[in-house]
């Protein structure tokens, strides 16, 4: 079946620009996860989405991040104004559950420039 | 708040030879961890994961990890490296109450030499 998939994967945009990542889940997967990876640094968390319920925005770094997701499904990470420090790989995952096996897509690589 | 330290970016073992890569863990309620792999220019996948019950969770790939919680760690081995298992690990951790973020480590990038 079809996997989690995300676009684009590649995106290279001027400082200050907004940018728009785009991830389609499993079907069926209640839980979305937001991953920002950068070399060195692992993966960080950046935002939950459960079902219905308030997502866990704690990871977000700046206001300047924000996602959200619509109708359990589709979810957007929106990057405003990006700087130079936001160049990574932007990694979504789903699940069927909280404590399921997340399913990791091939990542959008940011290129801030 | 809950922590994982992945002790070694980078380690190298023979082909053949037993590959360790350790992972602890802080939290201040009873943990669920996990071991992730990402092989070269692919995604992150699952190896195994520890939730309740046995300590000793065998996952995919001849791979296993313990859970021990005195010494709040999660290592993981394999008896014999393949070439194959070349490749990126994560271990993560998550509680069963409250919110459900994952913490997930540096990585250990492991290279396996002929």
């Amino acid at each position: 079946g079809a996997g989690v998939s995300q676009s684009p994967s590649n995106k290279v945009t001027e400082k200050g620009k907004d940018v728009e990542l785009r991830c389609d889940p499993i079907s069926g997967h209640t839980a979305l996860y937001w991953y920002r990876q950068s070399l060195g640094q692992g993966l960080e968390f950046l935002i939950y989405f459960q079902g219905n319920s308030a997502p866990d925005k704690s990871g977000l770094p700046s206001d300047r991040f924000s996602a959200e997701r619509t109708g359990g499904s589709v979810s957007t990470l929106t990057i405003q104004r990006t700087q130079q420090e936001d160049s990574a790989v932007y990694l979504c995952a789903s699940s069927l559950g909280p404590l399921e096996v997340q399913y990791f897509g091939p990542g959008t690589r940011l290129t801030v420039t | 708040a809950q922590s994982v330290t992945q002790l070694g970016s980078h380690v190298s073992v023979s082909e053949g030879a037993l590959v360790l890569l350790r992972c602890n863990y802080s939290s201040s309620v009873p943990p669920y961890l996990f071991w992730y792999v990402q092989y070269p220019n692919q995604g992150l996948q699952l190896l195994l994961k520890y939730t309740t019950g046995a300590t000793l969770v065998k996952g995919i790939n001849g791979f296993e990890a313990e859970f021990k919680k005195s010494e709040t760690s999660f290592h993981l081995t394999k008896p014999s490296a393949h070439m194959s298992d070349a490749a990126e690990y994560f271990c993560a951790v998550t509680q069963a109450s409250g919110t459900y973020k994952y913490i997930f480590g540096t990585g250990t990038r492991l290279k396996v030499l002929a």
